[in-house]
Order: structure tokens, then sequence, then C-alpha cells
């Protein structure tokens, strides 16, 4: 069962354009919500999380938007580059045994920004 | 570098056959994971170390897959008799007890075909 859905699957965009990707979960439990990006061959890397008493968050030109009641969060990115082409996850933790972090991910978005 | 480091990167084996992957995390964090990520999705849980005690288990790690941490330091993920369908990305992360985010770090994992 996919507990967290992401939109769309791919994205072009042009170079100074708005990327947006989107995401709903189902499992009102998740308590963090961060954004990965992961380049070819590399791990994901942490982007900017928000947590679920907060609707907005801005670092820079990424901003992540959040609707607790219809439980969906997005990732604009502003101004987008060359540079962040790139596979984008959501993803939604929940809390482990002794208080780890269990992200459940979404399937992702491979973003393309075009010169 | 003081990241998550992985080995090997890449492991070619024949159906059947044993592999280990190894994973050192960054030095300090006493919480460490593992996940899998296959082709076009995003990386799935699969187990969770706090120290030397592994807390968590996903239902998708089967029997033939075994992961230890022994002295709470590194740790290594063996899957035994591999079949075909194990040929993933392994992905391993770790985190901060004491780090009130729930980022986790990962390293650029360990990419595993079976032949």
């Amino acid at each position: 069962q996919q507990q967290v859905k992401q939109s769309p699957q791919s994205l072009i965009v042009q170079k100074g354009g708005i990327s947006i990707i989107n995401c709903a979960y189902e499992n009102t439990a998740f308590d963090y919500f961060p954004w990965y990006q992961q380049f070819p061959g590399k791990g994901p890397a942490l982007l900017i999380a928000i947590r679920p008493d907060v609707s907005e968050k801005k670092e820079g030109r990424f901003t992540i938007s959040f609707n607790k009641s219809a439980k969906q969060f997005s990732l604009h990115i502003m101004d987008s580059q060359p540079g962040d082409s790139a596979t984008y996850f959501c993803a939604a933790r929940a809390e482990l045994t002794g208080g780890g972090n269990k992200l459940t991910f979404g399937t992702g978005t491979q973003l393309k920004v075009e010169l | 570098d003081t990241g998550v480091s992985q080995d090997p990167r890449h492991k070619i084996t024949k159906r059947g056959q044993n592999v280990t992957f190894r994973c050192d995390p960054i030095s300090e964090h006493n919480r460490l994971y593992w996940y899998r990520q296959t082709l076009g999705q995003g990386p799935e849980f699969l187990t969770y170390f706090q120290n030397e005690a592994q807390l968590e288990k996903s239902r998708l790690l089967s029997d033939r897959f075994s992961a230890e941490r022994p002295k709470g330091s590194f740790s290594t993920l063996e899957i035994q008799r591999t079949e075909q369908g194990d040929s993933a990305m392994y992905l391993c992360a770790s985190s901060f007890r004491l780090a009130n985010t729930g980022e986790l770090f990962f390293g650029e994992g360990s990419r595993l075909t079976v032949l």
C-alpha cells in the first residue's frame, strides 16, 4: 500500500520557471515531511522539510506548502536552474521504536530544467 | 569526508550466491538505517538500529536478509541465496538521537545486480 503519492512522475521546466511537485499522504501519524533531492549515482540528500503545524516554509528558492486538512504538501522551486535537474522525492516520517525515523517516500519526480 | 560510507558501490553476482554490504555511518550518529531503492521508485525502509540493537525490521526483509551492527558503529547487510528480484540499490542512512529533526543522512548506496 503506497502511503505517499507523488506527482508528476516527470517534469520539464524552462530555466527561470517555477517547478511544482505535489504529494499526498494517508497516515495522520506522520509528523515530519521532508523533500529529498537525488542526483544519478548518489544517495538522496535533504533539501527542505516541514512539520505539520506550519503551512509554509521557504528556504532560498525552495518552498514547501502544507495543507494538513487535505493531507497534501507540495514543493515549489522558483527560478529553476539547470543544476536543479535531479529526481525529487517527498517523504513522510513516522516514529520508530526508540525514536528513530521511518521515512515513507513517494515514487519520485524526475525534473529537467532546460536552457 | 565524514559522510555515510558504503562498500562496495557496485556488486554483480549470480543467482544463489551470498553478498554482504558494509555501511559506516557518520561517527557521532547512533541510529542506522537500511533502505532499498529499485529503479524508478523511492527508497523503502528495511531495518533500523539504535546503537547495536536492531529495533525494527520491515516485512520486506525476508529470512534471506540479515543485518548486524555488532559494536554500534558500522553495519553489514547480508543477502543469502540471492534472487533476481534482489537487484536494487541498497542505501544506508544514519541519524543522531539527540537531533530534533527527522533528517536522515544517506550514503551513496551499494548497487546490486543479480544475474
